[in-house]
């Protein structure tokens, strides 16, 4: 079976703090890709990056951050020098290529950065 | 580019009644995903169409249908509404041709109440 963890529920921080997102993910397919959504308030899900299952390197976008490690079943996204506009709910996911086309998404996280 | 839109934004139905929801992709999208937004289950996977045919199926009852018209236009049905089925229903769109690598692109979604 497919599954998404997001420990963190909820994330304060104050403005210029670095934060990182925890996930973990599990599957048996040795094919699979994983996501982050961003979900601000007006509800629409916003890509952020997509990794696959063959491509450990980490990537660095602007302020965002992602680390990927098989060994750990982990893809964390780091935001450096938070931002206020940075608050929203953030998900990860996962589509695993024999499970089909559906994303499983975990829980996600609510991120609070105030000024 | 427009992105995918979803109509309508909000309703309001009571028990028993039955609702359809409408969703435009992205031009030259050939896919089209559903998924139920709700506090308690997270994001959950509905149903996805390709060339107007349903290519895969989440876990939900007959209640919930969907079709999808030659121009890639999809629509969703909930029949007989339940307080339960109160939530934020997500279309995303994709061009479809790779099952496991496409990116979704997602709608504002449509915001359902049911009495």
């Amino acid at each position: 079976a497919q599954k998404v963890t997001q420990a963190q529920t909820e994330i304060s921080v104050v403005e210029k703090e670095d934060v990182t997102l925890d996930c973990v993910y599990e599957t048996r397919d040795t094919t699979y890709y994983l996501f982050w959504y961003k979900q601000p308030p007006s509800g629409e899900l916003v890509f952020l990056i997509r990794r696959n299952s063959f491509d450990e390197q980490n990537e660095i976008s602007g302020r965002y951050s992602w680390n990927f490690q098989k060994s750990t079943s982990s893809f964390n996204f780091t935001i450096t020098a938070s931002q206020v506009v940075d608050s929203a709910v953030y998900f990860c996911a996962l589509k695993a290529v024999q499970a089909g086309t559906a994303l499983i998404f975990g829980k996600g996280t609510t991120l609070s950065v105030s000024s | 580019k427009a992105g995918v839109t979803q109509t309508p934004r909000y309703l309001i139905k009571t028990r028993g009644q039955q609702v359809t929801l409408s969703c435009s992709p992205i031009s030259g999208h050939r896919s089209v995903s559903w998924y139920q937004q709700t506090p308690g289950q997270g994001l959950q996977f509905l149903f996805e169409y390709f060339s107007e045919t349903q290519r895969n199926k989440g876990n939900f009852p007959g209640r919930f249908s969907g079709r999808q018209f030659s121009n890639s236009r999809s629509e969703m049905n909930v029949s007989t509404l339940e307080l339960g089925d109160s939530a934020l229903y997500l279309c995303a769109s994709s061009s479809g041709q790779s099952a496991g690598a496409n990116v979704l692109t997602f709608g504002a979604g449509s915001r359902l109440t049911v009495l």
